[in-house]
């Protein structure tokens, strides 16, 4: 079944404490990227990356890391989270007809 | 950057009502996207419209694409309890999306 899958599901942690959103697509797309989606404000691109290797920001970066070194991982990195980095993160994949396929969601807590 | 509005933000209707939102943009768009999210999921792409004044149909939801690629409706006929969720447009090419329209059927 073609998916993108990330996790945890869930995450509540302190602020300052390095922590690590993985996803994962079996679809071979090149494109992917993460998005965090806020009450009022929809869902806003924080990176995005084209290929393995080449990443980009999006329009909300501050705070977040990305890396791909595999095709089909794009992991997202807050080195030192805030308050303000609670939200909902959506990992997204994108297919040869620009449709995005998204995965289940992560909610994270910053205290 | 191109920027999209919809509206109206909240709906609210009962089962077997038609409704419409809307998607609108002072950019030209060379497509555009319309996804339905359910509560705790990823948003699920429902038609891309590629085509000034294109109209497609998907069971009881008809999506129409401006004659000047400005902005796309969503009209729903006989919505059901089913239809509730966010609808949101989204321009493929920079990958933005609006807001959405959050849709509540009532039995």
């Amino acid at each position: 079944e073609a998916q993108v899958t990330q996790n945890p599901r869930y995450l509540i942690t302190v602020t300052g404490k390095k922590l690590t959103v993985t996803c994962s697509q079996n679809m071979n797309h090149e494109y992917m990227s993460w998005y965090r989606q806020d009450p009022g404000l929809g869902l806003r691109q924080i990176y995005y990356s084209m290929n393995v290797e080449v990443t980009d920001k999006g329009d909300v970066p501050e705070g977040y890391k990305v890396s791909r070194k595999e095709k089909r991982n794009f992991p997202l990195i807050l080195e030192s989270p805030s308050p303000n980095q609670t939200s909902l993160y959506f990992c997204a994949s994108r297919g040869r007809f620009y449709e995005q396929y998204f995965g289940p969601g992560t909610r994270l807590t910053v205290t | 950057t191109q920027l999209l509005e919809q509206s109206p933000q909240f709906l609210s209707i009962q089962e077997g009502e038609n409704l419409t939102v809307y998607c609108n943009s002072s950019s030209v768009f060379s497509s555009l996207q319309w996804y339905r999210q359910e509560p705790g999921e990823g948003p699920v792409l429902l038609v891309t419209v590629v085509t000034g004044g294109e109209v497609k149909k998907l069971k009881r939801l008809t999506f129409q694409f401006g004659d000047a690629r400005k902005d796309s409706s969503l009209h729903i006929t006989a919505a059901q309890p089913g239809d509730t969720g966010l609808y949101l447009c989204a321009g493929p090419n920079d990958m933005r999306f609006g807001a959405g329209t959050r849709l509540t059927v009532k039995p």
